[in-house]
């Protein structure tokens, strides 16, 4: 049973560029959520999947930031003309679905914008 | 709106000794759900234990348990005997009983450091 796994772990790059993340979740898991956590701070609610469907999006998440999951499988989360406000651990976490349900966290992103 | 509160920033103790994590939670629903977890220096956060609102036993497993009480608002974790693998920083997170909007709302850690 692997876990959820996200790539790349790290990522460097210079303001402006756009970056792109994955986020792979544990197979029998519908619902897909990524979050944010900067330093000193726990991780911040971005937005959410259950399968191929985006059910809620944070205020966080400016136009810049777009996420798809195209076949309820996978997700990637795209960041355009990245700022350095943007840099930060971003963290994927799957579960079966609902509050109730414990969510299962990735390894996380870190993006550092030169 | 939904809120974790975790006063303690930073926590240090010698190995073997007893520690208590506080977390004080805001939430105006009725039914919701609590959860510790563990993000070690590697970084993954890790799943501890969740509580539901309607059920307030105390917990134990192993060498942690948890005191859930409604009254105050709290979910207190206590490690006992503490060892250095216990180390890490340690969140208090909730989630509301809405089920078009699962997030979870994390606390802002609390960092505890085992002095060997």
């Amino acid at each position: 049973d692997t876990g959820v796994s996200q790539n790349p772990r790290h990522k460097i790059t210079k303001r402006g560029q756009n970056v792109t993340f994955r986020c792979d979740p544990i197979s029998e898991h519908n619902r897909l959520y990524w979050y944010r956590q900067t330093l000193g701070q726990g991780p911040e609610f971005l937005t959410y999947f259950q399968n191929e469907a985006q059910l809620e999006k944070s205020r966080l998440l400016s136009d810049r930031f777009s996420a798809e999951r195209p076949k309820g499988s996978f997700s990637t989360l795209e960041i355009q003309r990245t700022e350095q406000g943007d840099s930060a651990m971003y963290l994927c976490a799957s579960s079966l679905g609902g509050p109730n349900q414990p969510q299962h966290f990735g390894d996380g992103t870190r993006l550092s914008i030169l | 709106a939904q809120k974790v509160t975790q006063a303690q920033t930073e926590i240090s103790v010698v190995e073997k000794e007893d520690v208590t994590l506080d977390c004080v939670y805001e939430t105006r629903d009725t039914t919701y759900y609590l959860f510790w977890y563990k993000q070690p220096p590697s970084g993954e956060l890790v799943f501890l234990i969740r509580r539901n609102s309607f059920d307030e036993q105390n917990e134990i497993s192993g060498r942690y348990s948890w005191n859930f009480q409604k009254s105050t608002s709290s979910f207190n974790f206590t490690i006992t005997a503490s060892q250095v693998v216990d180390s890490a920083v340690y969140f208090c997170a909730l989630s509301e009983e809405d089920f078009g909007n699962e997030k979870l709302t994390f606390g802002t850690g609390t960092r505890l450091t085992i002095i060997p």
